[in-house]
């Protein structure tokens, strides 16, 4: 099974701040199609996760612009800028690329 | 709008099985995948298998295999994941979410399940 790797585990950021997420892969997520299954979730405190990013840096709707996906191949990042009290929670990478579908072990971001 | 309501929480002794439901509206339940997920408290998300209510067609973690059995019920809109020969390893909670196509993600989730396996 493809393995995702999130660093750090936790992130202490200041409101107004901006926060970087890494998910590492164990393998290539490049599928042979040519497109790359890597989405990103936010799961607030007591809620369900929710979706942010698609296939690597496609918002999904409602998301705002302060929030970013970029990266290729095994190596991707979730950037959050301008941090605000609702972006606090455990963020996930989700791999669709190689079945069985995979998680990252996610990163919690709180306030500093 | 898209909703997938969930069942309510399960108490289940070691040894039996227990069915979850997850009805969903707001959208064509026959047309978008229906996945499962688990959530052990304070773990990761696993991913557990999915259904095409469309076609009754499924698809296991093979790590699930035997553990989980998906069905789905088009006249009521519902999906169901019956977990069979529970142990404490089972207690988590249990999310359904769908997506549109093989590789989308998982875009509208149900609000969780709590399963809590105890003598």
């Amino acid at each position: 099974d493809v393995v995702l790797t999130q660093t750090p585990v936790s992130l202490l950021i200041s409101l107004g701040g901006q926060a970087s997420i890494s998910c590492r892969s164990s393998q290539s997520l490049v599928h042979s199609n040519g497109n790359t299954y890597l989405h990103w979730y936010l799961q607030k405190p007591g809620q369900s996760p929710q979706l942010l990013i698609y296939q690597v840096s496609n918002r999904f709707s409602g998301i705002p612009d302060r929030f970013s996906g970029s990266g290729s191949g095994t190596d991707f990042t979730l950037k959050i800028s301008r941090v605000e009290p609702e972006d606090l929670g455990v963020y996930y990478c989700l791999q669709r690329t190689h079945n069985p579908w995979t998680f990252g072990g996610g990163t919690k971001l709180e306030l500093k | 709008q898209v909703q997938l309501q969930q069942s309510g929480a399960e108490l289940v002794k070691p040894g039996s099985s227990v069915k979850i439901s997850c009805k969903a509206s707001g959208y064509t339940f026959t047309s978008y995948d229906m996945h499962w997920i688990k959530q052990q408290p304070g773990n990761g998300l696993e991913w557990i298998g999915w259904i095409y209510p469309g076609n009754g067609n499924t698809k296991y973690n093979q790590k699930f295999n035997g553990k989980a059995t998906l069905t789905a019920d088009k006249s009521s809109s519902t999906a169901y994941m019956q977990l069979s020969s529970l142990t404490s390893e089972d207690s988590a909670v249990y999310f359904c979410a769908r997506s549109i196509n093989y590789r989308d993600p998982f875009d509208y989730w149900g609000q969780g399940v709590m399963v809590t396996v105890s003598s």
